[in-house]
């Protein structure tokens, strides 16, 4: 079936440490895209992606990084840097020339 | 900037009538689209319903249906027959797609719960 995978569902993770969130779609979508979700705030945009080794920034990317080395994978890194990283990630694809985004399940990050 | 406003966190509904969610917008741009978007439990982002600023005939979808007033900058959403399943989160969302840019700028959301 074709789809975006997240992975893992949920993560918890200690202060200070680096974590990689993971992106991978079969629906060979050009466009991958990052949002964090909180309570209250909606879904804000960290960073997308239109082409393979290229990105851009979104509206909160600080404390994030992100590389695009495949089309199929697009895997967010949230560093130490990041000062409130506890949040629900998702992940969206879409296909060039196309306004539909679909949607991963997410990942709930949680920092102790 | 985009923004998109939802004033309504919270609403609910009585099974099998009819509800409205409210949103807003600001834009400059002449060309873009608007969506709502369900998120319910399982938090699956899924796509109710989309409406091209360009059309002036409202999008409908099933029971869904839109409100979509451009000189007003208002895209409400209407659900008819409401169902158990309906119980979601709604976000509106708007996008100006530029070359092959099509980010989303979502509203905050409003938690629908629809009551047996």
């Amino acid at each position: 079936d074709g789809g975006i995978t997240q992975s893992p569902k949920y993560l918890f993770r200690k202060e200070g440490q680096n974590v990689t969130l993971s992106c991978e779609q079969n629906l060979n979508h050009d466009a991958m895209y990052w949002y964090r979700q909180d309570p209250g705030q909606g879904l804000r945009l960290i960073y997308y992606s239109q082409i393979v080794n290229d990105f851009q920034k979104g509206d909160i990317a600080e404390g994030y990084s992100v590389s695009r080395e495949k089309k199929e994978s697009f895997p967010l890194t949230v560093t130490s840097a990041q000062k409130n990283p506890t949040a629900f990630y998702l992940c969206a694809s879409s296909p060039v020339g196309r306004t539909e985004a679909f949607f991963g399940q997410g990942t709930r990050l949680t920092v102790v | 900037a985009q923004t998109v406003t939802q004033s309504q966190p919270e609403m609910s509904v009585q099974e099998a009538e009819t509800v409205t969610l409210s949103c807003t917008y600001d834009t400059s741009e002449s060309n873009y689209y608007l969506f709502w978007y369900k998120q319910p439990p399982s938090r699956q982002m899924i796509l109710v319903i989309r409406q091209e600023a360009y059309k002036q005939q409202n999008a409908t979808e099933n029971r869904f249906s839109v409100n979509f007033q451009k000189a007003a900058k208002s895209f409400s959403l209407k659900i008819s027959d409401s169902q158990l399943g309906d119980t979601a989160m709604y976000f509106c969302a708007f996008m100006n797609p530029q070359g092959s840019n099509y980010k989303l700028t979502f509203g905050k959301g409003t938690l629908l719960t629809v009551n047996p």
